[in-house]
């Protein structure tokens, strides 16, 4: 069956950095674009990132742009998200979510929960 | 980038009907047909009910449907039960290459 298992999350103060990955299972993870998508602590859905099937093409929310780099190893089954200068703002549970067709997130993991606190 | 618009919280009685509005742009909501909903029970992840405006996945209930004009859409709950008390997040492309989520809608079942 599909799984998504995401990992990395952690305490950690603010300025520093942080990778997170997302390991894939049960799909030919190659064929499909992967999302990162963030919930801080009883807040909303918030759309990250996302990496295309080959790794070519990824896209970034504002709120990310030039902090963090979504990458994939398409050998290992697994997405990963960089995350750098690290602000109290991107506290939250981090997703990582398939694509199966656009815009159709049909599997999510169970998230990986980031605090960035002093 | 800005949320797409949700009311914080709607509540209906079991058996009835309830529709929740997400309101966006012409970038997003109003520029294509890329709007989904989402159901997220407490610590759990969200599950695709909508996708497409109008589509239900297989296996989602048919008391489940999505609607869209201009700039807003709306998921519409008939014959509520008890087990759809959760949150609602619609989401749209927006234009851009970029993915916008509203800002969620918790739906009491009274």
């Amino acid at each position: 069956q599909v799984q998504l298992v995401e990992s990395g999350g952690d305490v950690v103060q603010p300025g520093v950095s942080l990778r997170l990955s997302c390991a894939a299972s049960g799909f030919t993870f190659s064929s499909y674009s992967i999302h990162w998508v963030r919930q801080a602590p009883g807040k909303g859905l918030e759309w990250v990132a996302v990496a295309s099937s080959d790794g070519n093409t990824k896209f970034y929310a504002d709120s990310v742009k030039g902090r963090f780099t979504i990458s994939r190893d398409n050998s290992k089954n697994t997405l990963y998200l960089q995350m750098n200068s690290l602000r109290s703002e991107d506290t939250a549970v981090y997703y990582c979510t398939r694509e199966l067709q656009f815009g159709y997130f049909d599997y999510w993991g169970q998230g990986t929960l980031v605090t960035v606190s002093s | 980038q800005s949320a797409l618009t949700q009311p914080a919280s709607v509540s209906g009685s079991p058996g009835q009907s309830i529709t929740i509005s997400c309101t966006g742009t012409s970038s997003d909501v109003g520029g294509y047909n890329h709007v989904f909903w989402y159901q997220q029970h407490p610590g759990k992840a969200p599950q695709l009910m909508i996708y497409e405006v109008s589509n239900r996945p297989s296996g989602v209930s048919n008391r489940f449907s999505g609607s869209k004009s201009g700039n807003t859409a709306s998921l519409t709950i008939s014959g509520l039960q008890a087990e759809d008390e959760a949150d609602y997040y619609c989401s749209s492309y927006r234009t851009g290459s970029s993915w916008v989520f509203g800002g969620g809608t918790k739906l009491t079942v009274l």
